[in-house]
């Protein structure tokens, strides 16, 4: 299996900033990474597929880079309603992993 | 815009099967547009797909799951389902039934059930 390794594990930061998340895949997944919001007690949302690109009506303060084995998410300016946790995800091999999850929290 | 609602027993005993159906409105488990697939989540941790479906019977599952899984689909009743046989704690989760999106080589699970907790307990 992919094994999918995100960094950091939490994050505090406020309104305003800009925050990176990097997800790290143990091997090389070319460009077959989607990332995901999951707020508390609600499923996880589709933001971001094809490491890059954005999901229909998703805001465009969030971003997503990379290829290979290293990719990167980020909210360019953070607003009350994106404090969440944050999941890559791969889907160049079966079975689909998911990395661990960074929380964002409010500083 | 396709929507899931997950539907089953809250609570299994160990070493049972624990059995949820999906329903689908808004789009037919019969039409080639999604793999039909399942999610869980134990309670505060991450996310394990579990498998999926695709309209023609043809379908995949996490081997970490071994042989207890089986999805399968209903398309008299617009529904999918998942049976995982001899459960343990370990399975406890939140159950989610979700669609993958998959076109020109991107995919994505882009509609999402709301999730169902399924405790695995004597």
């Amino acid at each position: 299996d992919i094994q999918m390794t995100q960094s950091p594990s939490s994050l505090s930061a406020s309104v305003g900033d800009r925050v990176t998340i990097t997800c790290q895949a143990s091997q090389d997944i070319s460009i077959y990474l989607d990332w995901y919001q999951q707020k508390p007690g609600k499923a996880p949302k589709l933001l971001i597929y094809d490491a890059s690109t954005l999901e229909v009506g998703v805001p465009s303060r969030f971003s997503g880079g990379g290829s290979g084995t290293d990719f990167t998410f980020t909210i360019s300016s953070l607003q009350p309603e994106d404090f969440a946790t944050y999941y890559c995800q791969q889907y160049n091999n079966l079975p689909y992993t998911f990395g661990q999850g960074t929380k964002l929290q409010i500083k | 815009q396709v929507q899931l609602q997950e539907s089953g027993p809250g609570l299994v005993k160990p070493s049972e099967t624990l059995s949820l159906t999906c329903t689908v409105s808004g789009g037919s488990v019969s039409s080639g547009n999604y793999y039909w697939s399942w999610i869980r989540q134990p309670p505060g941790k991450g996310l394990e797909w579990i498998g999926y479906i695709y309209y023609t019977g043809r379908g995949s599952h996490n081997p970490s799951l071994k042989s207890r899984v089986t999805i399968s689909l209903d398309t008299s009743k617009n529904q999918f389902s998942l049976r995982l046989s001899s459960v343990t704690a370990a399975d406890t989760a939140v159950y989610y039934c979700v669609t993958l999106h998959c076109s020109g080589g991107s995919c994505g699970f882009d509609n999402w059930g709301q999730g169902t907790l399924v405790t695995v307990s004597s």
